[in-house]
């Protein structure tokens, strides 16, 4: 059984466009997160959500918007897909967030923006 | 906010050799220290962690090390392999209960 599940594992797509991205843990966990990891390989977290509510929003541009349905879920909408907006992107959860706890990630989604 | 440094970008050494990789961070308040290692086309995979009340700990091949006063950790792998050839990360944890990583390691086990 995945832990945390990501789909899709790739996505190609034109500037302009609206794509989302899911992702679920089986973890129990009440964290989760999001992060995007550039051409470099830097890791930089976008989003953290506990429990269904936003409790980290890095500087991250107003088109993407993460959503939670439920703590074992949270999925990210990308509006108006730029060139700079291709890289890998990683979910990951925790069982609290507090500090200590470790993240488990998720395979990655390799976005393209063409 | 927390400022994390890791050095080399990149690393090869020999089979059997030690790969040492080395970060420092900023903030005095971090208390705790993964280590993530990211094989191609997965996700980051934790390896072993420090937290702040203890200099250094071992699991078989790695072992961590921090120095608190100086602001600086480091990880060890003895006897390498091929398999350990991966990117590797470190992190701290920093204000808002976030990881800061590191810029990566890429490590290459010349067999």
């Amino acid at each position: 059984d995945t832990a945390v599940s990501q789909t899709p594992k790739y996505l190609v797509t034109q500037m302009g466009n609206d794509k989302s991205i899911k992702c679920e843990q089986n973890l129990g966990h009440d964290t989760m997160y999001w992060y995007k990891q550039d051409s470099k390989k830097f890791l930089k977290i976008m989003f953290s959500y506990n429990n269904k509510e936003l409790i980290i929003n890095e500087t991250v541009p107003n088109r993407f918007s993460p959503k939670s349905p439920d703590k074992a879920h949270l999925n990210l909408h990308i509006n108006s897909l730029e060139l700079g907006d291709s890289a890998v992107y990683f979910c990951a959860s925790s069982p609290v967030p507090g500090a200590g706890n470790i993240q488990y990630f998720g395979a990655g989604t390799r976005l393209s923006v063409l | 906010g927390e400022n994390v440094e890791q050095h080399p970008s990149t690393l090869s050494v020999q089979e059997g050799d030690s790969a040492v990789i080395k970060c420092t961070y900023s903030d005095s308040a971090s208390n705790y220290f993964p280590w993530y290692k990211q094989e191609l086309g997965k996700g980051p995979q934790l390896i072993i962690d420090i937290r702040s009340n203890v200099g250094e700990k071992k699991d078989q091949r790695i072992a961590v090390t921090l120095n608190k006063t100086a602001k600086h950790f480091s990880l060890h792998i003895t006897e390498t392999q091929p398999e350990d050839s991966a990117v590797y990360f470190c992190a701290a944890n920093g204000a808002g209960n976030q990881f800061y990583f590191g810029t990566g390691t890429s490590l290459t086990v010349i067999p």
